[in-house]
């Protein structure tokens, strides 16, 4: 079974504190993806990298960072949490190629208060 | 225009109930076309896939794609509680891109 794991399931920060979501999977996969998911807006994706050291703008990068040293881990950075980065954050990895089947982590809910 | 479409919901539908979930998509470029589930507190599975137009079925659930009017549709049979959750329609060009998602309630 693939899996995709996440540090935190849930998570409190301040304003203004560097905030490190961490992802790894354990199935050598090509793909990772940064999601956040908020009601009535769905999954957005953040950033994404198709290899390792590689990484690319998804949809909304603005206040995002990420890091991908090995190929099993990717890192979301937020550098300056904000309130409005409140939200629920997914992973997620694919083989590679045209796979159409993304996997997923459990989430990690981020409150910036 | 966001690329796929989907009615949020929620839906509430009585246990047994035929179940009809539906999205629309505009870019004719799109071949493969996905259904994932999202259990509450939980990440999207992917549930089903098709490529290009057609039906199939997979147990109580069947997926149909009809690219002529870019419509996609999920029905599920004989739906139990356990089919409660979050419904994310999806296609791909060079990545996925999902719909809003449906909640689905299944009322015993």
């Amino acid at each position: 079974d693939v899996k995709v794991t996440q540090s935190s399931r849930y998570l409190v920060k301040r304003t203004g504190e560097k905030v490190f979501l961490e992802c790894v999977q354990d199935m050598d996969h090509e793909n990772m993806f940064w999601y956040r998911q908020d009601p009535g807006l769905g999954l957005r994706l953040i950033y994404f990298s198709y290899d390792v050291k590689m990484k690319e703008k998804g949809d909304i990068p603005e206040g995002y960072s990420v890091s991908r040293e090995k190929k099993e881990r990717f890192s979301l950075i937020l550098e300056s949490a904000s309130t409005n980065q409140t939200s629920m954050y997914l992973c997620a990895s694919t083989e590679g190629g045209d796979s159409y089947e993304q996997y997923f982590g459990p989430g990690t809910r981020l409150t910036v208060t | 225009q966001k690329e796929v479409e989907q009615d949020p919901g929620p839906l509430s539908v009585p246990e047994g109930a035929i179940v009809s979930l539906n999205c629309t998509y505009s870019n004719s470029a799109f071949q493969y076309f996905m259904w994932y589930r999202q259990y509450s507190r939980k990440g999207p599975e992917l549930l089903m896939y098709t490529y290009s137009s057609g039906n199939k079925e997979d147990g109580r659930f069947t997926a149909q794609v009809d690219k002529s009017s870019k419509y996609i549709s999920l029905f599920i049979r004989d739906s139990q509680p356990s089919d409660s959750a979050t419904y994310l329609c999806a296609s791909r060009d060079d990545k996925i891109i999902f719909g809003k998602g449906t909640r689905l309630h299944i009322l015993p």
